[in-house]
């Protein structure tokens, strides 16, 4: 059970746009950026959303981040084969020790 | 460019130990704050513990007492100290750094499976 909430799946036509969720508390995303992680099959996490809503450099456009209270969002435009992946949401949390990271269950994105 | 390569991993009977190493190259490690997150096969991610760079050390509350974060300044290289081990540490591990202002994993290296199982 992960303290972040996120759909298992979500999934679009090509050439669509997906929204992901990511449901938590005042301890963790209420008081603490978000940020998100592309995971493709068989490969590690990459950075793809920080500050809520910035993209690193080489993140195109399509991808956007926003954040309200305690939830916060992904978005994908213009929905592309490779795409398919599972999308994490990852914050800090105060009210585990301290340091502590936590992470949404993770979103399976299927392009149809 | 960033690289972060981890090694170590294997198949390690319940109660054992396993040390994993971090290798890094593009970065300085004493200098940034550098974690270990873990995911279980099929699973989701799991932060497991972090290093500083004043070399302060945090842990989840899994595996505090059971693991120990370190790093060696000459070989630059972050380590995890696995005792102790259940099934349920079984995962591959990555290696991360850990930005910051504001706060995210902008590096990750590829993982080292660790397979805990008489």
């Amino acid at each position: 059970q992960s303290v972040l909430t996120q759909p298992p799946s979500v999934s679009a036509a090509p050439g669509q746009k997906v929204t992901i969720s990511c449901s938590g508390s005042s301890s963790n995303i209420g008081n603490n950026y978000v940020s998100w992680y592309q995971q493709l099959p068989g490969t590690a996490p990459k950075l793809l959303i920080y500050d809520n809503n910035k993209r690193p450099s080489g993140i195109p456009d399509r991808f956007s981040g926003s954040k309200s209270g305690t939830s916060a969002t992904l978005g994908i435009t213009g929905l592309q084969t490779g795409d398919e992946a599972n999308y994490y949401c990852g914050t800090g949390d105060s009210s585990l020790s301290d340091g502590s990271w936590v992470f949404g269950g993770g979103t399976k994105v299927t392009v149809l | 460019e960033v690289q972060l390569v981890e090694s170590g991993g294997g198949l390690i009977q319940p109660g054992g130990s396993l040390r994993l190493s971090c290798a890094a190259s593009g970065l300085i490690v004493r200098g940034n704050y550098m974690s270990w997150v873990r995911q279980a096969p099929g699973k989701g991610l799991e932060w497991v513990s972090a290093i500083n760079s004043a070399g302060g050390t945090y842990y989840a509350d899994s595996v505090r007492g059971r693991f120990t974060i370190s790093r060696d300044n000459s070989k630059n290289t972050v380590y995890l100290q696995m005792n102790s081990p259940r099934a349920e540490d079984t995962a591959v591990y990555y290696c991360a750094r850990t930005y910051q202002v504001p706060p995210r994993f902008d590096y990750w290296g590829q993982g080292t499976l660790v397979t805990v199982s008489s």
